[in-house]
This record gives C-alpha cells, structure tokens and sequence, in this order.
C-alpha cells in the first residue's frame, strides 16, 4: 500500500480564496483524522471520520473550515474564505480502529500558506 | 482538562550520549499513550503504544517507560539519524489522540 496520499503538498494562496486539500487513506482503515499543527499550538485534531461519517468537528476552528468523506477512499477539506492565520501544515490520517490498541498513519502533508 | 507536556523542548546529544525525553499527563482516565517520530517536511510516524503503568517496549535504541503519571522515552547511544522530533499522543478514553508539543532532539556526530 502506498500509505495516505495527500495533495497538493504544498499550496499558496491569496486571502478571501477558497482552499481545498484533498487525503486518500489507507485502503481498509475506518477512521480518517485531519490535524492542523503550526509552531504555536502543535498538532491538533480537526475532525474525524468512522466509515465515512463525521463524529466529531469540535476541533474545526469556525464556520470557513467544512471536511466531507463522500467514499471509503477520498477526504477533502475545504476553507472559504482563506485568512493569513489558516497558514499551517495540515495533516490526514487514517487507522483500522481508533483509540486504544491502533496506531494512526499520517500522510506527508499540505503546507498551506495564506498570503 | 486533559494535558499532555512534553519536556525539554528541545535537547542536542553528542553521538554515542544517552538520555530521555519525558511526557507528564493530567489523567482522568488514560486508555493509552502513544509515542510517535516526526522527520522534518513529514507526517508523524508511530513508534509505541503502552498501555499500563510498568509497561516497557523497545525498538533499536529507543525504549518507552510508562508509569501512573508520564512516559519516558530513552535513547541509547543515539546516531544522528535519530534526530527528528519525539511527539506523545494520549487517549483519553475515547478515540481522539491529545498530542503533546514535541521534543526537538538533535544529535552531533
């Protein structure tokens, strides 16, 4: 298997811009995780999906971040409009199970700068 | 709230000088603690998971501890291919992971 795949790896945008990054998780896994980790807060979790529903977006900062799992092999998350403080790198992963007893395999990530 | 602090946050290590990170939690409830390496320009990549105070797992020259109220990660005669940045995630108890901020180890050959 080819691990997580992300894309693009590397975005820069203008602020008031739509940004849209995209994850395939492992073949298999169940759960899929986005992570947003910057200098300042480190790793955080965004949202996460089981079996292509979303359980929890507590971690979604506000209204301009929105994540879909339309299949068992594509994630996207979006943010309209982009600001300055969205520049991050952010992470996809996914597991088998969750929580106790599975460990969670990151993708490379997608830098994303907000100009 | 749940915490998790990861100290120091940053250590540079003579090839060959052992030492050990640590990782502190507030528990109200620890279902796991996770250890994880993380190169420069790349996603974290998993190392351990200890389950219950007295747990012991290694891996080359790494070995992770666990007791009731932190981790510790020792390194062994380090080479300086293991430096990268050392994070600790938690379970608390359900199925999100809590990361700590990481430790930056270098290590100078």
């Amino acid at each position: 298997d080819a691990g997580v795949i992300q894309s693009p790896r590397h975005e820069v945008t203008e602020m008031g811009q739509e940004v849209t990054l995209r994850c395939k998780p492992i073949s298999g896994h169940d759960y899929l995780f986005w992570y947003r980790q910057t200098m300042m807060r480190g790793l955080e979790l965004l949202i996460y999906f089981n079996n292509n529903v979303p359980i929890d977006d507590s971690g979604m900062p506000e209204d301009r971040f929105s994540a879909k799992m339309p299949n068992a092999s594509f994630s996207t998350l979006k943010i309209q409009p982009s600001e300055p403080r969205d520049s991050a790198v952010y992470f996809c992963a996914s597991s088998f199970m969750a929580g106790v007893g599975d460990e969670q395999f990151f993708g490379p990530g997608t830098r994303l700068t907000v100009l | 709230e749940d915490q998790v602090t990861q100290s120091p946050e940053a250590l540079r290590l003579q090839e060959g000088e052992s030492s050990s990170l640590n990782c502190s939690y507030t528990v109200s409830g620890l279902r796991g603690l996770f250890w994880y390496r993380q190169d420069p320009g790349k996603g974290p990549e998993f190392l351990f998971t200890l389950y219950s105070a007295g747990e012991e797992k290694e891996k080359e020259r790494l070995k992770a501890t666990l007791t009731k109220k932190e981790s510790f990660l020792h390194i062994t005669a380090p080479k300086p291919e293991d430096s990268a940045t050392y994070l600790c995630a938690i379970n608390f108890g359900n199925e999100k992971l809590t990361f700590g901020t990481g430790t930056r180890l270098t290590i100078i050959p």
